[in-house]
């Protein structure tokens, strides 16, 4: 059975740090894995989405890389910015369908100015 | 409308009633998921759909839910007989490629979300 599991639960940083949020998959027959940001009262929204033969993407101050046969992926952020909080999801995509994403719990962002 | 949408936002029901819940995924994406979200939690699977056939629905619950996309296009959650435990945030996604072939090009996009509470 796929677990995904983010650490750590919260986070609170000062404004302008880098920092590394972690999500780790038991299963790591994966074909992609998805990071989203949640913000409170919103729906979830797509980050980046790295292909199983990738190892890093990139959008602006995000970087995520990916390392299937140790089952992790870190989502980069550099110079954090007050607008960067809100909750940070990974997921997976688990079953032969491949339509059943398996989310972690997320981290709670928290970028103080 | 470039998004997916869900109707409606914020639903309050009494327990016993039926509810349905509306998906309208972004034009032209062929998959179409549920899922539900507790606080503190991560979203879980309900089901999903690849145009209007039901592909996996594993993670209904019981069979007081129930989805449907007759079309191909809008998606319908229904559940009946509602009782509190089913109180939270229900989300629709979508994507383009096919889920179950390639999934390595699946990006999922997700709606804003409908809040149920079960009175």
């Amino acid at each position: 059975k796929q677990e995904v599991t983010q650490i750590p639960a919260a986070l609170s940083v000062p404004e302008g740090e880098n920092l590394v949020l972690n999500c780790s998959f038991t299963d790591s027959a994966i074909y992609n894995l998805q990071w989203f940001r949640q913000d409170p009262g919103k729906g979830l929204t797509s980050l980046l989405l790295i292909q199983s033969s990738q190892r890093e993407q990139t959008s602006g101050r995000l970087n995520a890389s990916l390392d299937k046969s140790s089952g992790r992926s870190t989502l980069y952020i550099a110079a954090s910015q007050p607008g960067d909080s809100a909750t940070y999801l990974c997921a997976v995509p688990y079953g032969g369908s491949q339509g059943n994403l398996i989310f972690g719990k997320g981290t709670k962002l928290s970028v103080k100015p | 409308g470039a998004g997916v949408s869900q109707s409606p936002r914020y639903k309050v029901t009494k327990r016993g009633q039926d509810v349905a819940l509306r998906c309208d995924p972004i034009s032209g994406h062929v998959s179409l998921y549920w899922y539900r979200q507790a606080l503190g939690q991560g979203p879980e699977f309900l089901t999903y759909f690849n145009y209007e056939a039901q592909q996996d629905k594993s993670g209904l619950p019981n069979d007081r839910f129930s989805a449907e996309r007759p079309e191909g296009s809008i998606s319908t959650l229904t559940i009946q007989r509602t009782e509190q435990r089913d109180s939270a945030m229900y989300r629709c996604a979508s994507s383009f490629p096919l889920a179950g072939g390639d999934g390595s090009y699946n990006e999922q996009f997700f709606g804003p979300g409908t809040r149920l509470t079960v009175l």
